[in-house]
């Protein structure tokens, strides 16, 4: 799972309470993004960050936000979790080398559910 | 019309198969493409990657890139039962830029 890790696994919350996830990786990369992953959309883009507080927005971003006060560590925060955001949301990392380009690595994915 | 189209399946071959898992897609200025794997309730895991036209091989496994027709395949040797997944293709820029990704392709290989 190349050193990524999320948490919680799995979480279930009531409309309109924040919530906040977390992405911990061990492998020094500098690129880390949040993807949520729904039926018949497949992965799309939330957030990305290409440095230490340096974030910006996917094309799915609203109702989300992010922090990234550490390198290993990501945080994906619903201000106030509706319905819609019912998904499985993943972190990925990566570090562009090889004529700047480096594939995504996932880790294992947070399923939320909100009620 | 979606950048990256992708048959969602489901795909059932018999144990030894060929399987051909293929996708299209509208922007002829992609330069990388990328087929990952996913396991039930897993993280999509990275099989391999192509710099623009071409064949590239690992194992069982074959990616082929045709730029010309914006199509790109998977082709996986002798099928095994633990090959049974959903199979993404993606597609990006290159560098830091946004990855598109296919809807995946639901692959059941019977024993």
């Amino acid at each position: 799972d190349a050193g990524i890790t999320q948490s919680p696994r799995h979480k279930v919350t009531e409309t309109g309470t924040p919530v906040t996830l977390r992405c911990h990786q061990t492998e020094n990369h500098r690129y880390m993004y949040w993807y949520r992953q729904d039926p018949g959309h497949g992965l799309r883009l939330i957030h990305y960050s290409y440095g230490v507080k340096d974030t910006d927005k996917g094309e799915v971003s609203d109702g989300y936000s992010v922090s990234r006060s550490k390198t290993e560590d990501f945080l994906l925060t619903l201000e106030s979790a509706t319905s819609s955001q019912t998904s499985v949301y993943f972190c990925a990392i990566s570090d562009p080398v090889d004529r700047g380009f480096s594939p995504l690595h996932f880790g294992n994915g947070t399923r939320l559910t909100v009620t | 019309q979606k950048e990256v189209e992708q048959d969602p399946g489901p795909l059932s071959v018999p144990e030894g198969a060929i399987v051909s898992l293929n996708c299209t897609y509208s922007n002829s200025a992609f330069q990388y493409f990328m087929w990952y794997r996913q396991y039930s309730r897993k993280g999509p895991e990275l099989l391999m990657y192509t710099y623009s036209s071409g064949n590239k091989e690992d194992g069982r496994f074959t990616a082929q890139v045709d730029k010309s027709s914006k199509y790109i395949s998977l082709f996986i040797r002798d099928s095994q039962p633990s090959d049974s997944a959903t199979y993404l293709c993606a597609m990006s820029f290159g560098g830091y830029q946004k990855v598109t990704f296919g809807i995946g392709t639901k692959l059941q290989v019977i024993p």
